[in-house]
């Protein structure tokens, strides 16, 4: 089972519509979540932190942690064309030490938005 | 956000030489930076973990006096390819957490080719 999974794409929705995207992570014991998007040719740019049960927003953006299973989402309202980018889970697997800070990346979902 | 800058964008070098790449966090000090290496259509791997002051830890199957690392004060960590190959060429991208944070930002990335 690989330690960052994200549900398999490419995902493709119109504009306007809601899209959604999955995320699994195998320890338990992770702390810190969150969402980059990265368009081709470029570095990933967070999008979204989430530490606690429950939900955040910002924006268009809603991410969703429900760590009982071990499960987080990130939810993008109102998609625009310029949505159109992969999008990438990262988490700290573990509580600390000499794993702080250290990210684990799912293997990105792709996610185009059509007119 | 936080901003981190990398050195140079991209590179062309020629086999069997070495390449030295910067990553600078301009606005925070960072103890701690990472860096990751990410092949077409793939997400970024983790190669090391740069340590202010101490030696680089080195993921599993990343051969440290290849990648040379030095993280000579809080704002600067440098990546070294020795002896570069064809098949070093990669997409390299540096990241740091502020030392008071947990989100990490990415510098923008450098394109090392090797011919």
């Amino acid at each position: 089972q690989k330690e960052v999974e994200q549900n398999s794409g490419p995902l493709s929705v119109p504009e306007g519509a809601i899209a959604s995207l999955n995320c699994t992570y195998s320890d338990r014991g992770s702390q810190s979540f969150f969402w980059y998007r990265q368009y081709s040719g470029k570095s990933p740019e967070l999008i979204m932190s989430i530490y606690s049960n429950g939900d955040k927003e910002d924006g268009r953006f809603t991410a969703q942690l429900n760590k009982a299973s071990q499960y987080v989402s990130l939810l993008i309202r109102d998609s625009q064309p310029s949505d159109s980018a992969t999008y990438l889970c990262a988490v700290n697997l573990g509580t600390g030490g000499t794993s702080y800070g250290k990210l684990t990346f799912g293997q990105g979902t792709i996610l185009t938005v059509h007119p | 956000g936080a901003v981190v800058s990398q050195h140079p964008s991209w590179v062309i070098c020629k086999s069997g030489t070495s390449v030295k790449i910067e990553c600078r966090s301009l606005d925070f000090q960072a103890t701690t930076m990472f860096w990751y290496r990410q092949f077409p259509k793939q997400s970024l791997m983790l190669m090391a973990t740069s340590n202010e002051g101490s030696k680089a830890t080195y993921e599993q199957g990343v051969e440290k006096d290849k990648f040379l690392i030095n993280h000579a004060s809080l704002t600067l960590s440098t990546l070294t390819v020795t002896s570069a190959h064809p098949e070093d060429s990669s997409f390299y991208i540096c990241s740091a957490p502020p030392v008071d944070g947990y989100e990490q930002y990415f510098g923008p990335g450098t394109r090392l080719t090797v011919t």
